[in-house]
């Protein structure tokens, strides 16, 4: 199975501030790298596809980069409506494994 | 409007079964792949199996291969998830997700609400 790992695992910002989260893949994926938003309580909902496809009606302030095996998403200006937790997920091959969720917290 | 609703999840003891179902509407299930995803308490995303468009093709993950078994019936709109000889470490919320595996890259671009599922004797 191809191992996804997220890092940070959790970090603190402000609003406005710019973050961004890396993920790795254990083997290439190329660009088969999906980035969701999960809110608590709440299903997760995609954000980015094919590592840099940015969904409908998702905010320009998100935005993904990387192909092979090194990933990231980047918010570009916090707003109080993006603390949550992010998972990455390769589509590459079955199974369609996650990262661990790197959870954006208030400062 | 798109809409995945899950239901079936239960409390149910080791070693017993259930079968989850999710309807779908606001779209031509046909068209789409489906997956089911889980997610223990706290704890992070799990795949756990796909079925193709016309349902001729399934997978699964290996904790749950030999035991639960994905399908579909388009003409109801509906996904089914059989879950048999269930385990206390298959208590999660379970969701279903659309893929509309479009150019040959898959993601889940609609998901369900979940449904809990609880196994504890």
């Amino acid at each position: 199975d191809i191992q996804m790992t997220q890092s940070p695992f959790s970090l603190s910002a402000s609003v406005g501030d710019r973050v961004t989260i890396t993920c790795r893949a254990s083997q290439s994926i190329r660009n088969h790298l999906n980035w969701y938003q999960q809110k608590p309580g709440k299903a997760p909902e995609v954000l980015i596809s094919a590592a840099s496809s940015l969904q409908y009606g998702v905010p320009s302030r998100f935005s993904g980069s990387g192909s092979g095996t090194e990933f990231s998403l980047t918010i570009s200006s916090l707003q109080p409506e993006d603390f949550a937790t992010y998972y990455c997920q390769q589509s590459y091959d079955i199974p369609y494994t996650f990262g661990q969720g790197s959870k954006l917290e208030i400062k | 409007e798109v809409q995945l609703v899950e239901s079936g999840g239960a409390l149910v003891q080791p070693g017993g079964s259930l079968r989850l179902s999710c309807a779908a509407s606001g779209f031509t299930l046909t068209n789409y792949w489906m997956h089911w995803v889980r997610q223990a308490p706290g704890k992070g995303l799990v795949w756990v199996s796909r079925i193709k468009s016309d349902g001729g093709s399934t997978s699964y993950a290996d904790s749950v291969k030999g035991r639960f078994t994905v399908s579909r019936d388009n003409a109801r709109n509906t996904l089914y998830l059989q879950m048999n000889s269930l385990r206390v470490e298959d208590t999660a919320v379970y969701y279903c997700a659309r893929d509309p595996d479009f150019g040959g890259y898959s993601d889940f671009d609609f998901w369900g609400q979940g449904t809990l599922v609880t196994v504890s004797s």
